[in-house]
């Protein structure tokens, strides 16, 4: 099935640095959504995007609606442990009949104390 | 309020049987999506739920079928289970059919296929 390209796969960082990943698709959409999903959970909404161009903070996240409506950026400031899990990116264009979201493979982020 | 939850957690069956798992939805929510989740991979849509009728399916096959009850909850039934079903498979509500995009998962069911 389709699903979006994230980057990177995974990173191992410092805990209190910043982190960076996105998330590209070829075709456009009206919606970006970021999830985070820890193990032995379901995906955890963390963010909804709505309008191309929009940036929308939730706490230390923050993530972007590119202008192009094809890629969305999520950023994470001053990272702490408990940050650790699976980052995916999902794409959708709401107002159709259908409800579907696109995921990407997802970022796997590594907090070291 | 209450989330969505799912059962059962986990379950084990063998080639060519039938499954069936079950989903209430987050309450004030009328629409629930099914997702299918590989090992390292991202959810992939299966179907939507909406007002008791199937309101959009992704590439499965007919062997994957659903029912919504008017009390929004779901049921995801596959049929002939074949190896590569393996899977944690996902459920998701939300409100108001394909209107919004802000879809809340409940934990998962971890299906093996032997």
């Amino acid at each position: 099935g389709q699903q979006l390209n994230q980057s990177p796969q995974s990173m191992f960082i410092q805990e209190g640095e910043d982190v960076s990943m996105n998330c590209t698709s070829s075709s456009i959409f009206n919606t970006w959504l970021w999830y985070k999903q820890e193990p032995g959970e379901g995906p955890v909404l963390l963010i909804a995007l709505y309008k191309a161009g929009e940036l929308t903070s939730n706490g230390r996240l923050t993530a972007q609606f590119g202008i192009t409506r094809k890629d969305s950026f999520l950023n994470i400031s001053a990272s702490i442990p408990s940050d650790v899990g699976i980052y995916f990116c999902a794409g959708g264009n709401y107002g159709g009949s259908q409800g579907n979201l696109i995921f990407g493979k997802g970022t796997k982020l590594s907090v070291k104390p | 309020e209450t989330g969505v939850t799912q059962s059962p957690t986990h379950l084990i069956k063998t080639r060519g049987q039938q499954v069936t798992l079950r989903c209430s939805s987050q309450s004030g929510h009328n629409t629930v999506s099914w997702y299918q989740q590989a090992l390292g991979q991202g959810p992939q849509f299966i179907f939507q739920y909406y007002r008791e009728e199937e309101n959009g399916r992704g590439n499965f096959p007919p062997r994957f079928s659903g029912l919504q009850f008017p009390n929004y909850s779901s049921e995801l039934n596959v049929n002939a289970l074949e190896l590569d079903d393996s899977a944690l498979y996902l459920c998701a509500s939300s409100s108001t059919g394909g209107q919004s995009y802000e879809q809340y998962f409940g934990p998962g069911t971890r299906l093996t296929v032997t």
